[in-house]
C-alpha cells in the first residue's frame, strides 16, 4: 500500500531562519509525491510535486523539496521563513494502484513561524 | 478562471438527518473527488466521479453517496448522520488523463453534527 508519514505534528521556526518539514514515503514502484498547504478555514493549495528527474524540486512561495530515494524521504524546505508561512502542511502520494487519480495524504504538520 | 467552488460553507445538522453538499469543479476539469478531513487529521478519500459514474471509493460506508451531473458538478450526500461525520468536506477537481497533475481543492464545507 502507498503511504506517507509526517513524523512531526508541529515545527516552530524563527522568522528568517531556514525551515524543514519532514515526510517519508512507502510505495511500490516509482513514487509520485506532492506537498500541499492549508491556511485556516481554507482548502488545500498545491505547492510542488516530484514525478521524476531532478531530486530538488522548486515550488510556489519560495518552497522547495528534496527527494531522497535511499532514505525514502521528501522533505519540504525554505531558506528563509516568513510569518505568513505559518499554516498546516501536508505531504501526499499518488496511489499507483488506484484507477482514479487518488491522492493519499499524511497527517499534516503545523508550521509556526515566530516574528 | 473560476476555481473549485463548494456550497454551503458551513452546515449544522442533527444526528439522523441527511445532508447534501455541492461542488463545481475548476473550469476545464471533468473529474471530481471528495475528501473528508476530520479535525487534526489529513484528508481521507471518500470517492471520485468521472463521466457521471463513481470511479473509485474509499473506506466509507454506504451512507455516503454521490452524484455527478452532465456539467461536471457534483453532490455528496450523507444519510443518517452520526456525530463522527462532523468534519471539513473537501471537493477536488482534476482532468482525466492528466495523471500527475495536482488536484485543485475548494475551500470546503464545514459540517457539524449535534
Amino acid at each position: 500500500a502507498q503511504s506517507v508519514a509526517q513524523p512531526e505534528d508541529q515545527v516552530n521556526v524563527a522568522e528568517g531562519n531556514p525551515l524543514t518539514v519532514k515526510c517519508t514515503y512507502s510505495v511500490s514502484g516509482n513514487p509520485y509525491l506532492f506537498w500541499y498547504v492549508q491556511y485556516p478555514n481554507r482548502g488545500l493549495q498545491f505547492l510542488l510535486k516530484y514525478i521524476t528527474g531532478d531530486n530538488l524540486v522548486k515550488g510556489s512561495y519560495g518552497f522547495e523539496a528534496e527527494f531522497n530515494k535511499s532514505q525514502t524521504s521528501f522533505h519540504l524546505k525554505k531558506p528563509s521563513a516568513l510569518v505568513s508561512d505559518s499554516a498546516l502542511y501536508f505531504c501526499a502520494v499518488r496511489d499507483l494502484f488506484s484507477s482514479a487519480s487518488k491522492i493519499i495524504f499524511g497527517s499534516g504538520t503545523r508550521l509556526s513561524i515566530r516574528p | 478562471d473560476a476555481g473549485v467552488t463548494q456550497s454551503p460553507t458551513h452546515l449544522i445538522k442533527t444526528r439522523g438527518q441527511q445532508v447534501t453538499l455541492r461542488c463545481s469543479p475548476k473550469s476545464g476539469h471533468d473529474t471530481v473527488s471528495w475528501y473528508q478531513q476530520a479535525l487534526g487529521q489529513g484528508p481521507q478519500f471518500i470517492f471520485q466521479y468521472y463521466e457521471e459514474e463513481e470511479r473509485q471509493r474509499g473506506n466509507f460506508p454506504d451512507r455516503f453517496s454521490g452524484h455527478q451531473f452532465p456539467n461536471y458538478s457534483s453532490e455528496l450526500n450523507v444519510n443518517a448522520l452520526l456525530l463522527g461525520d462532523s468534519a471539513l468536506y473537501l471537493c477536488a477537481s482534476s482532468l482525466a488523463g492528466k495523471t500527475y497533475s495536482p488536484l485543485h481543492f475548494g475551500n470546503g464545507t464545514r459540517l457539524t453534527v449535534t
